[in-house]
């Protein structure tokens, strides 16, 4: 069985840049979310996504999108990057339901400069 | 709104003694209520949850949680700490709103064990 990855490990961009991370579930899970997490924070949910849509949202605002494809693997995709964007983003994968614990990642580190 | 606190910023205990880390939460409809927890440089790892049924639910690592409906708490426990514990751990809820399902973080609580 394998776990949750997640790709980049690190990234460096520049204000008003566009950025994807990608992130692959471990076997066998169907629902994907994704969380920043600002240095000394705890996570907050960015999106959740079920069989390729989207069906769950927290406050960010449209410029932070997501996929997630058939074998569930998904992406993240943040435009107009802005220097409050630097956060550690992860990726937590789970079977569907509420219930359900989720399992992370170890997450993509994005520097904004 | 849901909401979740962890009032303690830091939590500092001796090694071979209880441990306590406290968290309440605010949620319309019923609670799933989860515990991880995050060592350094890493992504979180799943403690425990509570779904419904026995108030008291065991976990990962000897830690358990006590869900307490009235005081709205969902506090965990270990009855004898280790070095090896500490961590940072989260709280979380995860609820449907707005036939939605949202997930909420409390803001961690480190948990340092004094050799």
């Amino acid at each position: 069985e394998t776990g949750v990855t997640q790709s980049p490990t690190h990234l460096i961009k520049t204000r008003g840049q566009q950025v994807t991370l990608r992130c692959s579930s471990q076997s066998g899970h169907n629902t994907v979310s994704w969380y920043q997490q600002a240095l000394g924070q705890g996570p907050q949910f960015i999106f959740q996504y079920y069989r390729e849509e989207e069906n769950g949202r927290g406050n960010f605002p449209p410029r932070f999108s997501g996929l997630q494809f058939p074998n569930y693997s998904s992406e993240l995709n943040v435009n107009a990057l802005e220097l409050d964007d630097s956060a550690l983003y992860l990726c937590a994968s789970s079977l569907t339901g509420a219930y359900t614990e989720q399992f992370f990642g170890p997450g993509t580190r994005l520097t904004v400069l | 709104a849901q909401s979740v606190a962890q009032p303690e910023d830091q939590v500092n205990v001796a090694e071979g003694n209880p441990l306590t880390v406290k968290c309440t939460y605010s949620v319309s409809g019923n609670p799933y209520l989860f515990w991880y927890v995050q060592y350094p440089n890493r992504g979180l790892q799943f403690l425990l949850k509570y779904i419904t049924g026995d108030n008291l639910v065991k976990g990962s690592y000897g830690f358990e949680a006590e869900f307490n409906k009235s005081q709205t708490s969902f506090h965990l426990k270990k009855p004898s700490a280790l070095v090896s514990d500490s961590a940072l751990y989260f709280c979380a809820v995860r609820a449907l709103s707005g036939g939605y399902q949202k997930v909420t973080f409390g803001t961690g609580t480190k948990l340092q064990v004094i050799p």
